[in-house]
């Protein structure tokens, strides 16, 4: 069975501070590895995804991720957070196997304050 | 906007009733995912359809039911509704051969 682990449930960070979202799985298979962003009241957008390749992901909004296979995570950061980043952050797992059915970590809540 | 729509916004009913939630897909998308974000379980897969056809189950009580038209639309039927349905209905949809979904901005259902 596969899981998503998110190791900080909140992040405070200053405005145009470095800010990294800890994300781990646990998978038999292979992996396809996503990031979703919830603004308050809102749905889900996706930011980035993982499939093969590069294991350095760039997403939208100066977001970027890396994936790393042998510690069996895909940390999210930004160089430079500005307040409108605040909002709850989730990682996000399909595996080969199952496809189409998104395994979500518990979320992060991240809060930039000036 | 990403192209997924949910109606209502917000429901409120009671114990034991039955709703009806509504979501239309992304133009050209086949598949159709519902998702339950609760705030003990989090964000849940529930179930998925494509072009019609059932394709998955996730944790979804034998209470709810779902069910893709030929139009595309898909509606999510909860019946016997309990205090603990109280949560956020997703639907996304997602284009065809590719694995990102796309999600509707969901429905909140309240159960008084």
């Amino acid at each position: 069975a596969q899981s998503v682990t998110q190791l900080d449930s909140q992040v405070p960070v200053f405005e145009e501070a470095p800010v990294e979202l800890r994300c781990n799985y646990s998978s038999s298979v292979s992996v396809y590895l996503f990031w979703y962003v919830q603004y308050p009241n809102q749905g889900l957008q996706l930011l980035l995804k993982y499939l093969s390749g590069s294991t350095l992901v760039k997403g939208i909004n100066g977001f970027e991720a890396e994936f790393n296979k042998s510690q069996t995570s895909f940390h999210l950061r930004k160089p430079s957070v500005h307040i409108s980043d605040t909002a709850e952050y989730f990682c996000a797992a399909m595996t080969t196997d199952s496809w189409g059915k998104l395994q979500f970590g518990a979320g992060t809540q991240v809060v930039v304050t000036p | 906007d990403s192209g997924v729509t949910q109606t209502p916004k917000h429901l409120i009913t009671a114990t034991g009733q039955r709703v009806t939630l509504r979501c239309s897909p992304r133009s050209g998308d086949l598949s159709v995912y519902w998702y339950q974000q609760s705030l003990d379980q989090g964000l849940q897969f529930l179930i998925q359809y494509y072009n019609g056809e059932e394709r998955a189950k996730g944790n979804i009580l034998e209470r709810f039911s779902a069910q893709q038209f030929p139009d595309l639309h898909s509606e999510l039927n909860l019946s016997s509704l309990e205090l603990g349905d109280s949560a956020l209905y997703f639907c996304a949809s997602s284009p065809r051969g590719r694995s990102e979904q796309y999600f509707g901005p969901g429905t909140r259902l309240t159960v008084t």
